[in-house]
């Protein structure tokens, strides 16, 4: 079955160091996504890539980086200068970068807690 | 981008069908309209979605003001599987989703 995939589903870290989320689609999609959810908050756009080797800042991409080196595959670092790192993290991808009616398709979230 | 307005909140009976609300005053003439629901701990699940006539799928049905202002999510008879956070949104010129709170939807057996 088709779908994306993100692991791992809870990550703990210490405050200070670096952690790096899994997101791989299977789905031969040209756009992926992440974006960050608080508890009782809607989700927030991180990063973009709609194509590989390029993407583009979200709306909270500070303390974040991204690369996109294969169509399939598009690893968040949550590096130690976000400062408030604990929170859902969701992928998504879709089949058409900038078409309008294009739906989404998200993974289940990797649950990041950093003490 | 344009924003969304929903209700926080909704109750519903199971086999019920319920109307989940949305305004989009300011949404410009290429903004699709999207619905998404969201169980706890799980990504988003993509819904339905409209330009200006109203849509149906295996899910729910999509109202659509002529105006284009508002809509209506309908789902025929309610379950308690839909029990979710319900977001209305605007697909614009970016691509991207740009989510509001969403109404929490509550079914009652």
């Amino acid at each position: 079955d088709g779908g994306i995939t993100q692991s791992p589903k809870y990550l703990f870290r210490k405050e200070g160091q670096n952690v790096t989320l899994s997101c791989e689609q299977n789905l031969n999609h040209d756009a992926m996504y992440w974006y960050r959810q608080d508890p009782g908050q809607g989700l927030r756009l991180i990063y973009y890539s709609q194509i590989v080797n390029d993407f583009q800042k979200g709306d909270i991409a500070e303390g974040y980086s991204v690369s996109r080196e294969k169509k399939e595959s598009f690893p968040l670092t949550v590096t130690s200068a976000q400062k408030n790192p604990t929170a859902f993290y969701l992928c998504a991808s879709s089949i058409i970068p900038t078409g309008y009616n294009s739906p989404l398709h998200f993974g289940n979230g990797t649950r990041l807690t950093v003490t | 981008d344009a924003k969304t307005t929903q209700p926080n909140s909704m109750e519903s009976n199971e086999e019920e069908p319920v109307h989940l609300p949305c305004n989009h005053s300011t949404i410009s003439g290429t903004d699709y309209i999207h619905w998404y629901r969201q169980l706890p701990s799980q990504g988003p699940e993509y819904v339905i979605h409209g330009l200006t006539s109203n849509v149906n799928n295996r899910m729910a049905s999509l109202a659509i003001a002529e105006d284009r202002k508002s809509s209506t999510l309908i789902l025929h008879r309610a379950t308690l599987r839909d029990a979710a956070v319900y977001y209305c949104i605007l697909r614009g010129s970016q691509g991207n989703l740009i989510f509001g709170k969403g109404t929490k939807l509550s079914v009652k057996p």
